[in-house]
């Protein structure tokens, strides 16, 4: 149990353009679900937290506007990553939690996603 | 969120061995606790949890020993394998705040 995915695994876009990342939980509800960014050596970064059905809550020196996070429903979050440059390439990251059932305050990971902006 | 390193530190250890991976927090009032493994490329992975009702778990050759005294708390993997080699993280999930990853460990296995 507790799996969650992401898609695509890995993707290659021009700068400029917007890369979309689907997070899905799939055996269980994510009432909050997290993005992380990693860079290559380095520990995960978190971005934001988002609860289904409201707007997210952002890290300080994150950009609302340039990555934007939709948590539409229980099981699926996306991050749009707006007008891509070369310094979005990195490696994202969600997480999902369900906090409405005892225990649920463990957070499980997708296999990440891998940016490459040209 | 908390600043993070940029150097890992590293454990390496020979093919077989056990290894200990130890973790400090800071906050006496945590009451649950994570281990997550990283692989390259991958995400982290859940491996084991423990309660701080308990001072030990034992899962499938990994043990957490939890020292609430010194705020301590350590991984150990018995008979290390290659397939052991990855980064791991200690968590502390508070609540409903998300959890802030710091510098984890980096475990090198020599077959």
């Amino acid at each position: 149990g507790a799996v969650v995915s992401q898609h695509p695994s890995r993707v290659i876009c021009k700068s400029g353009t917007s890369v979309k990342i689907e997070c899905r939980s799939l055996d269980f509800q994510a009432t909050t679900m997290f993005w992380y960014r990693q860079f290559p050596k380095q520990s995960l970064m978190l971005m934001a937290t988002s609860n289904e059905g409201s707007k997210a809550t952002y890290e300080q020196g994150v950009e609302k506007d340039k990555f934007l996070i939709n948590h539409a429903s229980l099981t699926l979050s996306t991050l749009t990553v707006t007008s891509a440059h070369p310094e979005d390439s990195s490696f994202y990251i969600c997480s999902a939690r369900d906090g409405d059932r005892e225990g649920g305050e463990t957070q499980y990971f997708g296999p990440g996603t891998r940016l490459l902006v040209l | 969120g908390e600043s993070v390193g940029l150097h890992l530190p590293t454990l390496s250890v020979q093919e077989g061995d056990n290894s200990i991976i130890n973790c400090a927090y800071s906050n006496s009032a945590s009451d649950y606790f994570i281990w997550y493994k990283q692989e390259s490329g991958k995400g982290p992975q859940f491996i084991i949890d423990i309660r701080s009702n308990m001072d030990k778990r034992q899962g499938q050759r990994v043990t957490v020993l939890l020292n609430k005294t010194v705020k301590h708390l350590s991984l150990q993997i018995a008979a290390t394998q290659p397939g052991d080699s990855a980064v791991y993280f200690c968590a502390s999930p508070g609540g409903n705040t998300p959890l802030v990853f710091g510098k984890g460990t980096r475990l090198s296995v020599i077959a």
